[in-house]
């Protein structure tokens, strides 16, 4: 099974500011099967980036992701009040995982 | 648009059956290109994964919870279903039910709102 960590555990920022979340998988994730989510208290996570660097329908451009292999990250260039929430990634290797999750909150 | 709707009983005693019913509408579960998955959240943490059904009937489950799993899936009726037996106040949790997307390189596009199930003693 393919663990994924995430980092930091958790990011206090302001808005405005930008945001890089990293989430580091124990082996190689094949083909790029690598998607990241947003929760927000009370709701359901919302697919944010899939195949490591596609966004999903509706999300802004503010988003983006990167990475390959062992090292993935999700960055908000800058971020917006509806942002503050926490992140989770999600890897397809024959099962599905996810990492702990990180929390931005606000500063 | 796609909807995902749990249901079930939210209390659960502690060794029996949790049983679970995912209905889908806007979507048709015999779609190819798609997989249904069961997917919970322990209060305050983080995801785990359950398991997946194609509309075939072909499954695959999270080893951890392998023997006490199972997901029927009933196309005439647009649902899916999960069935964890021998259940503990470790399975207290919110399940989701969740549509994945081989096109979209095995991510989960479509979510139900969840539902807390507790187990008591």
């Amino acid at each position: 099974e393919i663990v994924l960590t995430q980092s930091p555990g958790t990011l206090s920022l302001s808005p405005g500011e930008r945001a890089a979340l990293s989430c580091r998988a124990s082996q190689s994730i094949t083909n790029s099967y690598l998607a990241w989510y947003q929760q927000k208290p009370g709701q359901a996570p919302r697919l944010l980036i899939y195949g490591a660097s596609s966004r999903a329908t509706d999300i802004p451009d503010r988003f983006s992701g990167s990475g390959s292999g062992t090292d993935f990250t999700l960055t908000i260039s800058r971020l917006e009040p509806e942002d503050f929430a926490v992140y989770f990634c999600q890897q397809y290797g024959g099962s599905l995982t996810f990492g702990g999750g990180t929390k931005v909150e606000i500063k | 648009q796609v909807q995902l709707q749990e249901s079930g009983p939210g209390l659960v005693k502690s060794s029996q059956t949790l049983s679970l019913t995912c209905t889908v509408s806007g979507a048709s579960i015999s779609s190819g290109g798609y997989f249904w998955n069961w997917i919970r959240q322990h209060p305050g943490k983080g995801l785990e994964w359950i398991g997946y059904i194609f509309y075939t009937g072909s499954t695959n489950y999270n080893p951890s919870l392998k023997s006490r799993l199972t997901m029927p899936v009933d196309t005439s009726k647009n649902q899916f279903s999960l069935k964890l037996t021998s259940v503990t106040a470790a399975d207290t949790a919110v399940y989701y039910c969740a549509r994945g997307s081989w096109t979209q390189l095995w991510s989960i596009d479509f979510w139900g709102q969840g539902t807390l199930v507790t187990v008591s003693s």
